[in-house]
């Protein structure tokens, strides 16, 4: 099983709102990620997790603030957006960092409207 | 840097109609290629990989080969189906930094019946 799910499926938010999205997997992989994909671009890397730590933050506003509470759950909190952060959210995973050969899985995604 | 160029699309069939979508890539060292699938409104599948030149891979009637002396990794199929209607994404891992796939732009697949 190669499955990641993320929920909401679609999330609509004022710019004062805070929401967060949720991703999980159970292929007991100890890398976990965030990407930002718009409309016709490919998915952009924000944010990685190796064994629930944070090492790589690519330069991402402060308004997304991502938390890995174990090893199968990462989380996305959301405050403050912008209409310009509206975009699908996709979560992956993969075996672990260390690898040269590791795949990353990834979920469905979640569609996010920012009014 | 690592990159990866795609063909421009949209890429337009006919179904039954044979498939190439043109992939090359620039890397130091030898990275892992993938090919990745999106269907609309969908995040993204793995639809196939190789780890090292001359590999080749394959899923669903899909195939890609990894070469080395051209640096490439065009994506083929015999015969497309309406359903394989997607944007497909090539992509090579970063060995200078594992965490990340580089990707490409996306080529978008229209297959008409």
């Amino acid at each position: 099983d190669t499955e990641v799910t993320q929920t909401p499926k679609h999330l609509v938010m004022g710019m004062t709102n805070k929401k967060s999205l949720k991703c999980e997997q159970h292929m007991g992989h100890r890398a976990m990620y965030w990407y930002k994909q718009k409309a016709k671009k490919p998915p952009e890397l924000m944010f990685v997790y190796s064994y629930e730590k944070l090492s790589i933050n690519e330069s991402v506003p402060s308004r997304f603030s991502p938390e890995c509470p174990n090893s199968s759950l990462l989380n996305l909190h959301l405050h403050a957006l912008q209409p310009e952060d509206s975009a699908l959210y996709l979560c992956a995973s993969s075996q672990d960092r260390t690898g040269l050969t590791d795949t990353q899985y990834f979920g469905p995604g979640t569609r996010l409207t920012v009014l | 840097g690592n990159s990866v160029t795609q063909m421009e699309g949209p890429v337009t069939l006919s179904e039954e109609a044979f498939l190439t979508i043109n992939c090359t890539y620039t890397a130091t060292g030898y990275p892992s290629l993938f090919w990745y699938v999106q269907y609309p409104g969908e995040g993204l599948q793995l639809l196939l990989k190789a780890t090292k030149a001359d590999d080749k891979g394959s899923n669903k009637g899909f195939e890609a080969t990894y070469r080395k002396e051209t640096t490439s990794f065009h994506l083929e199929k015999g015969s497309v189906q309406v359903s394989d209607s997607a944007v497909y994404f090539c992509a090579l891992s970063d060995l200078g930094n594992t965490d990340k796939l580089i990707f490409g732009t996306g080529t978008r697949l229209q297959v008409f019946p």
